[in-house]
């Protein structure tokens, strides 16, 4: 019963294909988000969610968009790869207004050669 | 904007030794929400523990302590009798109370257990 689940776990494309990225969690969870792990580790929010409006949109390039079909579910779409998107993506999930931080997803490495 | 500064970059330590991870943040506001989060080889983030800005009690998980000094923003993890399973980054991380629940992670501290 995986509570964040990401597919696919790893992703190698070449430059310039269009890629997609899903997320699922089953919580219950008000709120979704999308974090992108650099290669020096460093996290950063990308997006959020809430009950499928966007939240949040941090500067990302507009090849980066982001769906969401209903509240179980936060899509990430980009379009035209290229090598500075390889990274880890992850997926998370949070209750509104209860300190239980985020539900993280296992991570999808994605490689742009 | 809020930030996140975890200055040591690797520590180690002696397997049942006991490590503290430091971590300070900077904000405005008065109440917020402060948390650890591990990220082991399997790349999996796990919540250690967290802590309500505005609670004076420090939180304690099992060997997992954090010592919580608001008004100097220090947030540190100490991990008592350490374990070989404790070794991987390890991210401070900060989010407001209200607002739009982002969470800010400092640039995380890779803790090595030594046999």
């Amino acid at each position: 019963d995986t509570a964040v689940s990401q597919t696919p776990k790893y992703l190698v494309t070449q430059m310039g294909n269009d890629k997609s990225i899903k997320c699922e969690q089953n919580l219950g969870h008000d709120t979704m988000y999308w974090y992108k792990q650099d290669s020096k580790k460093f996290l950063k929010i990308m997006f959020s969610y809430n009950n499928k409006e966007l939240i949040i949109n941090e500067t990302v390039p507009n090849r980066f968009s982001p769906k969401s079909p209903d509240k179980a579910h936060l899509n990430l779409h980009i379009n035209s790869l290229e090598l500075g998107d390889s990274a880890v993506y992850f997926c998370a999930s949070s209750q509104d207004r209860v300190n239980y931080g985020y539900t993280f997803g296992s991570g999808t490495r994605l490689t742009v050669v | 904007a809020q930030t996140v500064t975890q200055s040591q970059p690797e520590m180690s330590v002696q397997e049942a030794e006991t490590v503290t991870l430091s971590c300070t943040y900077d904000t405005s506001e008065s109440d917020y929400y402060l948390f650890w989060y591990k990220q082991p080889p399997s790349r999996q983030m796990i919540l250690v523990i967290r802590q309500e800005a505005y609670k004076q009690q420090n939180a304690t998980e099992n060997r997992f302590s954090v010592n919580f000094q608001k008004a100097a923003k220090s947030f540190s993890l100490k991990i008592s009798d350490s374990q070989l399973g404790d070794a991987a980054m390890y991210f401070c991380a900060y989010r407001d109370l209200f607002g739009n629940e982002k969470l800010t992670f400092g640039t995380g501290t890779r803790l090595t257990i030594i046999p």
